[in-house]
Parts: C-alpha cells; sequence; structure tokens
C-alpha cells in the first residue's frame, strides 16, 4: 500500500520558537495532503487541506498564519508551527490522497508529536 | 456540519466478538471507515463502506451500516490482544474531507 512518512517523529521546543514538519508520500503523487491535530484520548481534528501548488484551506477556528502549510510538490508538504507556545504540543498527523482510489482513501503518516516547553 | 459519535471504551474477552457503533449525522456522506490507532502511531485503515452498501465483510471484520438510522457498526470476530487499540470512525464525502469520530478505545482481556 502508499507510504506516508513524517519527520520528525518527535520534537521539543522552547516557547516563541518555529517548528517544521515535513509529510512525505514515498510511493506515490498526492495531489491532496491534510494535517490534523490530535489531543490526548480525543479524536483528529482537521486543520487544513492542501492541494500541490495551492493555498491551503484552513478549517474554521485555525490560524493560517501560526500554522504554515505548503505544499510544493506532488511528494512533500510541510506545516510549521510559527512562535510555538505550550498550549501548541500536540500529535500532528497529515495525511495523502492521491486521487486514484476508487474510495478517496487517506493515507496517513505515523505522526508527529510537538512538546513545547 | 457533520457529526461523528461513538462510544468511548469497550472491553471484551479474547476470543469474543467486538461491535463498536458509531453514528453521524450527514446523511450526504458517501463513504464511512473504520480506522485503528495503536498507541503513539497514525491511522491505519481497516476498511470502509460506500454509502449505498449495508453490509462489508473482509476477514474477521464485518461493517453494518444503517442508512435511515445513520449508524455504523464493526464488528470483530474472534477479537485477540493485537486487537487492543482505539478505534476511529469517520464520515467522508467526494471532497475527501473526513469527519471523525471521538474513538472507541478497545481492551481485549486474556
Amino acid at each position: 500500500g502508499a507510504v506516508v512518512s513524517q519527520h520528525p517523529s518527535w520534537v521539543i521546543c522552547k516557547s516563541g520558537t518555529s517548528v517544521k514538519i515535513e509529510c512525505r508520500s514515498l510511493d506515490f503523487q498526492a495531489t491532496t495532503m491534510f494535517w490534523y491535530r490530535q489531543f490526548p484520548k480525543q479524536s483528529l481534528m482537521l486543520m487544513a487541506t492542501s492541494n500541490e501548488g495551492s493555498k491551503a484551506t484552513y478549517e474554521q477556528g485555525v490560524e493560517k498564519d501560526k500554522f504554515l502549510i505548503n505544499h510544493a510538490s506532488l511528494t512533500l508538504s510541510t506545516l510549521t508551527v510559527t512562535s510555538a507556545h505550550p498550549e501548541d504540543s500536540s500529535f500532528y498527523i497529515c495525511s495523502a490522497s492521491g486521487g486514484y482510489s476508487s474510495y478517496n482513501e487517506q493515507f496517513f503518516g505515523p505522526g508527529t508529536r510537538l512538546t513545547v516547553l | 456540519g457533520e457529526d461523528v459519535e461513538q462510544s468511548l471504551f469497550l472491553s471484551v474477552r479474547e476470543g469474543d466478538s467486538s461491535v463498536i457503533n458509531c453514528t453521524y449525522t450527514d446523511s450526504s456522506s458517501t463513504y464511512l471507515y473504520w480506522y485503528k490507532q495503536e498507541p503513539g502511531a497514525g491511522l491505519q485503515l481497516l476498511t470502509y463502506i460506500f454509502s449505498n452498501m449495508d453490509m462489508k465483510q473482509d476477514q474477521r471484520l464485518t461493517v453494518l451500516l444503517n442508512k435511515k438510522d445513520k449508524h455504523l457498526s464493526l464488528r470483530i470476530a474472534d477479537t485477540q490482544t493485537g486487537d487492543s487499540a482505539i478505534y476511529f470512525c469517520a464520515a467522508g464525502d467526494s471532497s475527501y474531507k473526513l469527519i471523525f469520530g471521538s474513538g472507541t478505545r478497545l481492551l481485549v482481556r486474556p
């Protein structure tokens, strides 16, 4: 099946710094990538949807200036958490869709755990 | 908008069947999915069902869909300790966007 990787798998940073998380589709071209946020023992909340070469579409309540998303190629999307604060600590998961699945499947990365001190 | 709800916890004995339930609100959902998440990991697609289907079986997994009641269930036959995880149902439309339920934590007792 299709493989999606994320890097780093975990990161600890100081408050006020920026952190970049990469999401890569390893064996297929991802026309659409999604970024989710998951708090402990809670569900995944969609943050934004990005299509290659165009601006991301953010869900209501998600600050686009704080969570910068770039989908520059068909295999790479990045999420940058700018000026991170402790409340941004969370598990961030990306998914990718290649548009070839008959059932709109999204392939999920393993997630990145962000801890802001 | 779409709302997807699940019970939070289920405990079963090894070898028994597990049934995890899910309800959704948007009747235009095209696909309904079941994902499994193990601790500290991403999501693994277990199975899916198209909205015009009533049932789908895949080895130990059986998905039932009651479109009238907007109710989805996942039955795991002969549940094993390796099935212990969080199970999410998700509803999707033609735009690829998924709305996830809160997840059901399945604990399988030896």
